[in-house]
């Protein structure tokens, strides 16, 4: 079935760095643009970033534009969110989510869970 | 990059209809019939709802609609269950290339 697992997600110091990753399967994963989403805790959802399906094209929020890097591997059905100077206020549950053609994102992940603190 | 304006709490009895109104610009939820609406429950990952603005993914009840005027786009449940009490997100593209969602709303059905 059509399936999106993160991992990667953890305990981090301010400042410092981590990746995200998101397998891909059930489905033609070059086919489609993958976003990330992420949730702070008792908030709303936040989008973060976007990658075309064959990775020549990223939007970022403004949030973390400079600071994020989303890349694909379409050969191994991946998905990377790398993420340095990383704050507090990156603290949320981190999604990733399948592209529904500009119109939304019709499969999420279950999500990896992000701490920043010291 | 504002985030769409969502109520953050409506409430219903079972039967009855509520609406959930995203209110966003020109530069998003009025510029582009890509609105969606997503249903999160807690502890869960959201779940797509809705579409272009008033589409249903197979799956999902036709209880569900959605609808928009102008920068204004709407959720509606109607003959609530206790089962729809949840969280609801609203998303817009919009004109940056990038994606927006609203600050979500509780519904608790009473």
């Amino acid at each position: 079935q059509v399936q999106l697992v993160e991992s990667g997600g953890g305990v981090v110091q301010p400042g410092r760095s981590l990746r995200l990753s998101c397998a891909a399967s059930g489905f033609t994963f070059s086919a489609y643009g993958m976003h990330w989403v992420r949730q702070a805790p008792g908030k709303g959802l936040e989008w973060l970033a976007v990658v075309s399906h064959d990775g020549s094209k990223t939007y970022y929020a403004d949030s973390v534009k400079g600071r994020f890097t989303l890349s694909r591997d379409n050969s191994k059905n991946t998905l990377d969110l790398h993420m340095n100077s990383l704050r507090p206020e990156d603290t949320a549950v981190y999604y990733c989510a399948k592209d529904l053609q500009f119109d939304g994102m019709d499969v999420w992940g279950q999500g990896t869970t992000v701490i920043v603190s010291s | 990059q504002s985030a769409l304006t969502q109520p953050a709490y409506v409430s219903g009895s079972p039967g009855q209809s509520i609406t959930i109104s995203c209110t966003g610009t020109s530069s998003d939820v009025g510029g582009y019939n890509y609105v969606s609406w997503y249903q999160q429950e807690p502890g869960k990952a959201p779940k797509l709802l809705i579409h272009s603005v008033s589409q249903r993914p197979s799956g999902v009840s036709n209880r569900f609609s959605g609808s928009k005027s102008g920068n204004t786009a709407s959720l509606t449940i109607s003959g609530l269950q206790a089962e729809d009490e949840a969280e609801y997100h609203c998303s817009s593209y919009t004109t940056t290339g990038s994606w927006v969602f609203g600050g979500g709303t509780k519904l608790t059905v009473l």
